[in-house]
């Protein structure tokens, strides 16, 4: 079945510093991939969104890549602010109805 | 503009005991649902989904059941809770039915069972 792994479960950075999370997913199908967001105490909001036509998407200063060959997908931004702190899911849609296959989230704190 | 509601926000429950959670999707007609469970601290796990009223799909089995009475309203219940029934419940709708949509979350009930 799908699957999704997210490789850094916390990271902590401080304003201004640069982000990368990773992550790696597994499908027989061509999939499209996404990076929701989720704030405490609300639901996850759509982040990027990333499809096998274009391996890119930017929004709000954030960039998702992903890597076909590798089959990795990433998400990056240049300098993060405290208002960035959250949790940031790797989520891939599969060939199945409706369902989503969600990473197991990683925690980003930004200090001020 | 959509909008979906989730109720209640919280509830504390006894193990045993019933729960019904419910979620309203007004400004979409027939809109796709679905249910996921969130462990405290954990991932997003989908229970149900819906495509149509009166139609709902089981995703994994966790004794829970899910109905759809009407096109935007969207019902999670149990006749007997059990302590891993806690967690944070989101019901969410999309657009269309293929997986390159986007999920539109309501803000969640979070259930804690005792």
């Amino acid at each position: 079945g799908d699957s999704v792994t997210q490789m850094q479960g916390q990271v902590t950075l401080s304003e201004d510093d640069f982000l990368f999370i990773n992550c790696t997913y597994s499908t027989t199908w061509y999939p499209t991939l996404f990076w929701y967001v989720q704030y405490p105490g609300e639901g996850p909001q759509l982040l990027l969104k990333v499809t096998t036509a274009n391996n890119k998407g930017i929004s709000r200063g954030f960039e998702a890549t992903y890597d076909k060959g590798t089959t990795s997908f990433h998400l990056q931004k240049a300098s993060v602010q405290e208002s960035d702190s959250a949790v940031y899911y790797c989520v891939l849609g599969g060939a199945n109805t409706g369902k989503l296959t969600f990473g197991d989230g990683t925690v980003l704190t930004v200090k001020p | 503009a959509q909008t979906i509601h989730q109720w209640p926000v919280a509830e504390i429950k006894a193990v045993g005991s019933p729960l019904s959670l419910g979620c309203t999707i007004k400004g979409k007609s027939s809109p796709n649902l679905y249910w996921y469970w969130q462990a405290t601290g954990g991932t997003l796990q989908q229970l149900f989904y819906s495509i149509t009223v009166g139609q709902v799909e089981s995703v994994v089995q966790l004794n829970l059941s899910a109905s759809r009475p009407k096109d935007d309203q969207f019902i999670l219940s149990t006749e007997k809770l059990l302590l891993s029934h806690s967690g944070f419940y989101l019901c969410a709708w999309s657009l269309d039915w293929s997986n390159t949509g986007q999920l539109y979350f309501g803000e969640g009930s979070k259930l804690t069972v005792l």
